[in-house]
């Protein structure tokens, strides 16, 4: 089954505790992408990655970190977590499309949601 | 830079009723346009799109066409059901990234 996957779904956490959240797709797409979702906001994107070691910034970076070096997988690492990072986040992934990979469908991982006290 | 705006929430209808969300945008060049939708403790998934004016992108009743003259994208569909109830999102495609609305949650009771 196509999908994305994320890992852990929740995690409350404190402030200052380096954590990780998984991505991982099984549809061999190149662009993958991390969204933070905030009632009144709507989802901004913090980080996309077109392809393998290609990453950049979204509208939303600060505090976040990502890396991949692999296709399939996209980390989001908050390195010192602070309760302003409390949301709820999703990782998307999509081809590479020849008009550009936000012009093709994007598939969405199912979200974690995560607190920082 | 570009923007979405759609409607707030919650729209509340009966089931059968006629929906209407509203969405315009703000972008230079020709983005091409979506409809995501999120139902309760789920992500996002595609519901339709469209890549260029005058489309119309169209799935599971919804409609939308793509208007450049009004840059807008408006959500319709004729008669909806109880498990239409969900969170809409309108958004817009650079080359990179995605921008969104802020979401439009649509209650529909029997």
């Amino acid at each position: 089954e196509a999908q994305v996957t994320q890992n852990p779904r929740y995690l409350i956490t404190v402030t200052g505790k380096k954590l990780t959240v998984t991505c991982s797709q099984n549809m061999n797409h190149e662009y993958m992408s991390w969204y933070r979702q905030d009632p009144g906001l709507g989802l901004r994107q913090i980080y996309y990655s077109m392809n393998v070691e290609v990453t950049d910034k979204g509208d939303v970076p600060e505090g976040y970190k990502v890396s991949r070096k692999e296709k399939r997988n996209f980390p989001l690492i908050l390195e010192s977590p602070s309760p302003n990072q409390t949301s709820l986040y999703f990782c998307a992934s999509s081809l590479n499309g020849p008009e550009g990979p936000s012009t093709d469908t994007q598939y969405f991982g199912p979200g974690t949601r995560l607190t920082v006290l | 830079g570009d923007s979405v705006t759609q409607m707030e929430g919650p729209v509340t209808l009966s089931e059968e009723a006629f929906l209407t969300i509203n969405c315009t945008y703000t972008a230079t060049g020709y983005p091409s346009l979506f409809w995501y939708v999120q139902y309760p403790g789920e992500g996002l998934q595609l519901l339709l799109k469209a890549t260029k004016a005058d489309d119309k992108g169209s799935n599971k009743g919804f409609e939308a066409t793509y208007r450049k003259e009004t840059t807008s994208f408006h959500l319709e569909k004729g008669s909806v059901q109880v498990s239409d109830s969900a969170v809409y999102f309108c958004a817009l495609s650079g080359y990179s990234t995605l921008t969104f609305g802020k979401g439009t949650m649509l209650l529909v009771s029997p």
